[in-house]
């Protein structure tokens, strides 16, 4: 049973571009949040998503970014025009349910670097 | 604001003996409590949790303990292995809507052989 797949590992853009992370939960999951790890920082909340809906996005930038979870297919964490501020580690969890005692699975993460 | 804290960045620790990382939360909403262990380039792997009902859970060589009237967690680890070594994330949820973590800021443990 694979894990939480994100890709790609590593992106690289440069200022003004867009930037899009793609994740595949587990199988049979159909809760995908995504956190970000800012340098010598802990993993911020950005936004939960089951499939078709947000419930959740307290966490995310008000401007640039959007996420999704389609019916078909990963979820995408899409950032347009990319600031240097955006430059960090973007990881992606998914869970079986939710409520009280939700373990989410963590994926490998996406590093992005704004040049 | 932040709502949950690990106020010592690294911790170091000898092989075979017990290793403490702490945690303290501010919001008396949060119902559960997990700890998540990473290492470098890779990403966070789930350790252990407890509820809020409970005071202790515990699993193999890691115990959580909880105290609620002070908001204060943490998670022992007898005996440490140097394998142990990796960042220790603690997190914390609500029932509503479930699943979204409040993560702290991470303790570096190192473990020396």
């Amino acid at each position: 049973n694979a894990g939480v797949m994100q890709n790609p590992r590593h992106l690289v853009r440069r200022r003004g571009q867009e930037a899009r992370l793609r994740c595949s939960p587990m199988k049979g999951h159909s809760h995908v949040y995504w956190y970000r790890q800012l340098p010598e920082e802990g993993l911020k909340f950005m936004v939960y998503l089951q499939k078709e809906n947000i419930i959740d996005e307290s966490g995310m930038p008000k401007e640039r970014f959007s996420a999704e979870f389609p019916k078909e297919g990963p979820s995408i964490l899409r950032i347009q025009q990319v600031v240097r501020g955006d430059s960090a580690a973007y990881f992606c969890a998914s869970s079986l349910n939710r409520g009280p005692g939700t373990e989410a699975f963590f994926g490998q993460g996406t590093r992005l670097t704004v040049v | 604001d932040q709502q949950v804290k690990q106020n010592s960045p690294s911790l170091s620790v000898q092989e075979g003996r017990i290793s403490i990382l702490n945690c303290d939360y501010t919001n008396s909403m949060f119902d559960y409590f997990l700890w998540y262990k990473k290492y470098p380039a890779e990403g966070p792997t789930f350790l252990i949790s407890i509820s809020s009902i409970k005071d202790k859970n515990e699993d193999g060589r890691f115990t959580v303990f909880l105290n609620k009237s002070a908001k204060h967690l943490s998670l022992h680890i007898v005996p440490s292995q140097p394998g142990d070594s990796a960042v220790y994330f603690c997190a914390a949820s609500t029932g509503n809507p479930g699943g979204k973590l409040i993560f702290g800021q991470g303790t570096e443990l190192s473990v020396k052989p």
